[in-house]
């Protein structure tokens, strides 16, 4: 089952408001990726967790807080979100050992505008 | 110099052609090697990965590697309607064991199959 799972599929929202982000793989993956794609553009990674702690943040505003629970779940909290930020937000999940390629799988995203 | 580049096409094969798209790096020492299929609107799906030199074949795609000249193509044999769509070339230019995997993505080729 090579499925990566994100909820919501849109979500609208105000610059004032709060907001998460949600996402679940059952590949049992141990390294799981937040990225961001801007139309006609390629997707641009946030985080990586693996094994359930951060050890990637690409300079990230600290607006975006990515947290997760355990290796199945990854959540991005938003907060204070400026217009630019719309995009459509992807969530992907990988092997941390054992093959040699790391093949990254993506959720379907969560469409995300901010009024 | 981009770290992965690919031509931004469109790309316009005739139905049941053969595609061929490509995709150069500048960093040596990357690992590993990914097609990702993105429809309008979608998550990028991944379609091969290779990460020896030579051929890897799948179906009717066939993933070329030479490490030597930094170069990876994708080949689609029997070009269909539904192969339209962007390919994402993506380059693994930091393998972290146990630390989460790196990515970097061209800009995407834009293949039309034309009936």
């Amino acid at each position: 089952d090579t499925e990566v799972t994100q909820t919501p599929k849109h979500l609208v929202m105000g610059m004032t408001n709060k907001k998460s982000l949600k996402c679940e793989q059952h590949m049992g993956h141990r390294a799981m990726y937040w990225y961001k794609q801007k139309a006609k553009k390629p997707p641009e990674l946030m985080f990586v967790y693996s094994y359930e702690k951060l050890s990637i943040n690409e300079s990230v505003p600290s607006r975006f807080s990515p947290e997760c629970p355990n290796s199945s779940l990854l959540n991005l909290h938003l907060h204070a979100l400026q217009p630019e930020d719309s995009a459509l937000y992807l969530c992907a999940s990988s092997q941390d050992e054992g093959t040699p390629t790391y093949e990254q799988y993506f959720g379907p995203g969560t469409r995300l505008t901010v009024t | 110099q981009k770290e992965v580049e690919q031509n931004s096409g469109p790309l316009s094969v005739p139905e049941g052609a053969i595609a061929s798209l490509n995709c150069t790096y500048s960093d040596r020492v990357s690992q590993s090697f990914f097609w990702y299929r993105q429809y309008s609107g979608k998550s990028p799906e991944l379609i091969m990965s290779i990460y020896s030199n030579g051929d890897k074949e799948d179906g009717r795609f066939t993933a070329q590697l030479n490490k030597a000249s930094q170069y990876v193509s994708l080949l689609i044999r029997d070009s269909q309607p539904s192969d339209s769509a962007t390919y994402l070339c993506a380059v693994n230019l930091n393998i972290l064991t146990g630390g989460g995997n790196k990515l970097t993505f061209g800009t995407g080729t834009q293949l039309k199959v034309e009936l």
